[in-house]
Parts: C-alpha cells; sequence; structure tokens
C-alpha cells in the first residue's frame, strides 16, 4: 500500500445529507490534496494543502468544505451536494507543494460517493 | 493553464508486445511529468516520472521519453503482461504541487 488511507471507501448520500470523508497519511509528509474522478474525465485537483495552510482551491463549490488539521489528516465535508457530485475522491500526499519543483504525490485508494 | 492530451483512449496488445502511450502539453514552463497506472478498485500509483533535464528514463520493462522542443512525453512497456492491463495516466507540472492529469488510456493485454 501506499501509506495513505481513506475512509469510508463507499458512501451513498443524498442531496440534503451532511457527511464528511477522511484521509491519512503515515509518510511524513507536509502537502495534502483532494481530487475528483469522474468517469472518462481527468483528475481534477480541488485542494491544496501545505503544512496545514490552504494553498490551491480550484474553483470548487462551496458545497465542498476542506479542513485539515494537522499534516497527518484531511478532511472533505459535504453538504447538500448535488447528483452530478457522484465520483470517487481520491486523497493524496507529497513531501511538499512549494516552489517550483514537484514532489512525488502518494495516492490513497478513494472514496466512492454517489449522491441521490 | 496547462492542457494535457493523452492518446490513445484504448490500447490493445497481445502478451509479450510492447505499448506505447503518448502525450503532449501546452505550457513550457512544466518541468515535472509522472505516470501513473490505475487499478480496478485501487488508486493511481506512480509508476514512472521524468523530469526536464532528462531525455530518458528506463525502469526494467518500463521507460519515458521527453521531447522538450515539441512538448510532448511518452510511456513505453515492453514485453507486456497480462498485469499490466490497468489505466494508464499522464500528467505535467510546473510546481507548487499542482499536477494537470491527461484523460488516462484503458490498457489491455490478452493472452
Amino acid at each position: 500500500e501506499t501509506g495513505v488511507t481513506q475512509t469510508p471507501r463507499h458512501l451513498v448520500m443524498g442531496m440534503t445529507n451532511k457527511k464528511s470523508l477522511k484521509c491519512e497519511q503515515h509518510l511524513g509528509h507536509n502537502a495534502m490534496y483532494w481530487y475528483k474522478q469522474s468517469a472518462k474525465k481527468p483528475l481534477e485537483l480541488m485542494f491544496v494543502y501545505s503544512l496545514e495552510e490552504r494553498v490551491e482551491n480550484n474553483s470548487v463549490p462551496s458545497r465542498f468544505s476542506p479542513e485539515c488539521p494537522n499534516s497527518s489528516h484531511l478532511f472533505l465535508h459535504l453538504h447538500t451536494l448535488q447528483p452530478e457530485d457522484s465520483a470517487l475522491y481520491l486523497c493524496a500526499s507529497s513531501r511538499q507543494a512549494t516552489g517550483g519543483g514537484t514532489d512525488t504525490q502518494y495516492f490513497g485508494p478513494g472514496t466512492r460517493l454517489t449522491v441521490l | 493553464g496547462e492542457n494535457v492530451e493523452q492518446h490513445p483512449s484504448t490500447l490493445s496488445v497481445q502478451e509479450g508486445d510492447s505499448a506505447v502511450i503518448k502525450c503532449t502539453y501546452s505550457d513550457s514552463a512544466s518541468n515535472y511529468f509522472p505516470w501513473y497506472k490505475q487499478e480496478l478498485g485501487k488508486g493511481p500509483q506512480l509508476i514512472i516520472d521524468i523530469r526536464s533535464n532528462v531525455g530518458e528514463k528506463k525502469d526494467q520493462r518500463i521507460a519515458v521519453t521527453l521531447n522538450k522542443t515539441a512538448k510532448h512525453f511518452s510511456l513505453h512497456i515492453t514485453e507486456t503482461q497480462p498485469e499490466d492491463s490497468a489505466v494508464y495516466f499522464c500528467a505535467a507540472s510546473k510546481g507548487w504541487g499542482k499536477l494537470q492529469f491527461g484523460a488516462g488510456t484503458q490498457v489491455v493485454v490478452t493472452p
């Protein structure tokens, strides 16, 4: 395994529900990411956290709310989602996310989200 | 911003043959080009990467080539095996943790 875990692995929710996705990395990294993977589309970067500070919000609707309480944990809080938000949500981590260089990103297995 | 195009979208090869996947990118400032393999029910896993100061890199049956002038890079898998069947993604980045991914190639290796 990659050292990045995600829970739950599957989630079904109604449009009025509130739920949270959790990601934990055991690699000692300082940067964490949320990606959305929809069928037949490239992975879309949603949020980037570096040293617990959000450094990127890629025009994501406010119904997705990230939280990074420490460098090992990342959450994605979901509320009033739409059916088109159904997708695989992937978490990743890397050593850092600053500067002109790029460190290898390690991905978790994802949470398969279905919005009814 | 960066745009990455990946071809083909599906690739069927006979076991033992070679597979080649090609990607082009738009931003000449991109300097890091990883390739990921995603198996069913799993997250993407890095298989090889290349940086802009290198033209080619090889790791056993897998190789990547980079042409900065033409802004394209390719993944080569030799002596394909059934366990190579998966979706492969290319990506490009110019830093700050921002990876722009291609749409993916479904590779099927038939015995």
